[in-house]
């Protein structure tokens, strides 16, 4: 089968750093992206990584070990509309995203 | 900005009935999909088109769902007879490529609830 595990929330203070991890078991891989959804809004991408490392874009950064079968979203100087949901997804050999259950983000002042 | 957009809205129906979803996407994109969310829980994959035909879909998108681009903007999900269990936010994607990793753009969702 195929799984993705992520916390269900996580809760941080604005100006904090927080790291949303996802780990992953599924049959193919090629990469793993990270999607933003605001209270069941659109989905919108966040970043992808295909090999192994740290990719940056801004405030938030997502590291991958395909080895460990892991990688994270890591989300420096929060601000409160960081609050969200953050949701690690697999891209196999097609064009699917496979989704985890996602994770809440709660910031707070 | 380009942006993908959906009608309705919102979509109330009675079980056994048909509904179509429909999307506009992002004009010079070539591939589309349609996920689903039952509120409350994760994004799900049905279906992914390209070039007029089905290109990859999922279990959950069985006999009942059908996919149409019956125009050159529109893209359609008919769900042939609605069942409780259909009642999701549903929600179509477009992107320029099929890497894997291109960016999936989403449009809105459409609330679908089967009574």
């Amino acid at each position: 089968g195929q799984s993705l595990e992520q916390p269900s929330e996580v809760t941080a203070v604005e100006g904090a750093i927080v790291q949303i991890n996802c780990t992953y078991q599924t049959s193919g891989f090629y990469g793993l992206s990270w999607y933003q959804q605001h209270d069941g809004g659109a989905p919108t991408f966040l970043s992808y990584n295909a090999l192994d490392g740290l990719e940056e874009t801004g405030r938030f950064s997502s590291f991958l070990s395909r080895s460990d079968s892991y990688g994270y979203l890591l989300l420096q100087e929060l601000q409160m509309k960081d609050s969200a949901s953050y949701f690690c997804a697999v891209s196999q050999a097609g064009t699917a995203l496979i989704f985890g259950k996602g994770t809440t983000l709660s910031v707070s002042s | 900005e380009p942006e993908v957009t959906q009608t309705p809205s919102h979509q109330v129906t009675q079980m056994g009935q048909e509904v179509i979803l429909r999307c506009v996407p992002i004009s010079n994109h070539l591939y589309f999909y349609w996920y689903r969310q039952i509120l409350g829980q994760k994004v799900e994959f049905l279906v992914s088109f390209y070039n007029n035909e089905i290109s990859e879909k999922s279990e959950i998108f069985d006999d009942q769902f059908s996919v149409e681009r019956p125009d050159g903007s529109n893209f359609t999900l008919k769900i042939r007879s609605t069942k409780l269990e259909d009642s999701a936010m549903y929600f179509c994607a477009s992107s320029e490529s099929r890497l894997a990793g291109t960016e999936q753009y989403f449009g809105p969702g459409t609330r679908l609830t089967v009574t």
